[in-house]
């Protein structure tokens, strides 16, 4: 079945304590891309990477770092969570990325941080 | 999205119809996408217009007007299932890989 996989789901974390989270498709797309999603500003772009080894910041990079070593694998890492990291992340995938694909988004992760 | 605008909330009745609204401002346009969000599910694709006029697909229609800048998605016909959250996004410049999205409008299918 062509998926977006993330994981964990849900975390619970505290201040300061790193973490990543996993993003894996198995559709062979090239563009993948996070965003995290607060009530009332909808979904916002954290990063984006067109193919392995190339990324990009989106609209809400602070406090997150990406990498795209090989092309089903798009991990978000959070250097030192903050309270205000708080929030549903959401890993999407395309074929290429360019305009009029639809993205194909993962189950999302819940994160809260103390 | 700063630069799309939705309302935020709508009520309706089942087997009614509802029109969301979708106002944009992009510098160069390449296609306008709804997608629909259960909550605390991820959004799911609903559709995507790149010329003027309303594309059906079901009981959903999609309409684009680049002119105005301005899109809107009709539902038709709602059942209680169509209660969720839907999406405008607009990339904000010609080609580019950047999707932003609306705020989203939450709409409340009642019995």
């Amino acid at each position: 079945e062509a998926q977006v996989t993330q994981n964990p789901r849900y975390l619970i974390t505290v201040t300061g304590k790193k973490l990543t989270v996993t993003c894996s498709q198995n559709m062979n797309h090239e563009y993948m891309s996070w965003y995290r999603q607060d009530p009332g500003l909808g979904l916002r772009q954290i990063y984006y990477s067109m193919n392995v080894e190339v990324t990009d910041k989106g609209d809400v990079p602070e406090g997150y770092k990406v990498s795209r070593k090989e092309k089903r694998n798009f991990p978000l890492i959070l250097e030192s969570p903050s309270p205000n990291q708080t929030s549903l992340y959401f890993c999407a995938s395309s074929l290429s990325g360019t305009s009029g694909e639809t993205q194909y988004f993962g189950p999302g992760t819940r994160l809260l941080v103390l | 999205g700063q630069n799309i605008d939705q309302p935020t909330e709508m009520t309706a009745t089942e087997g009614a119809i509802v029109q969301i609204n979708c106002t944009y401002q992009t510098s160069g346009f390449n296609g306008l996408f709804w997608y629909q969000q259960h909550a605390g599910e991820a959004p799911t694709f609903l559709s995507y217009n790149v010329l003027d006029g309303l594309e059906e697909k079901g009981r959903f229609s999609s309409f684009l007007s680049r002119s105005k800048g301005y899109s809107y998605l009709l539902l038709k016909e709602l059942q209680m299932k169509d209660s969720a959250s839907y999406l405008c996004a607009v990339p904000l410049r010609s080609n580019d890989y950047k999707l932003s999205f609306g705020a989203g409008t939450t709409v409340t299918v009642r019995a």
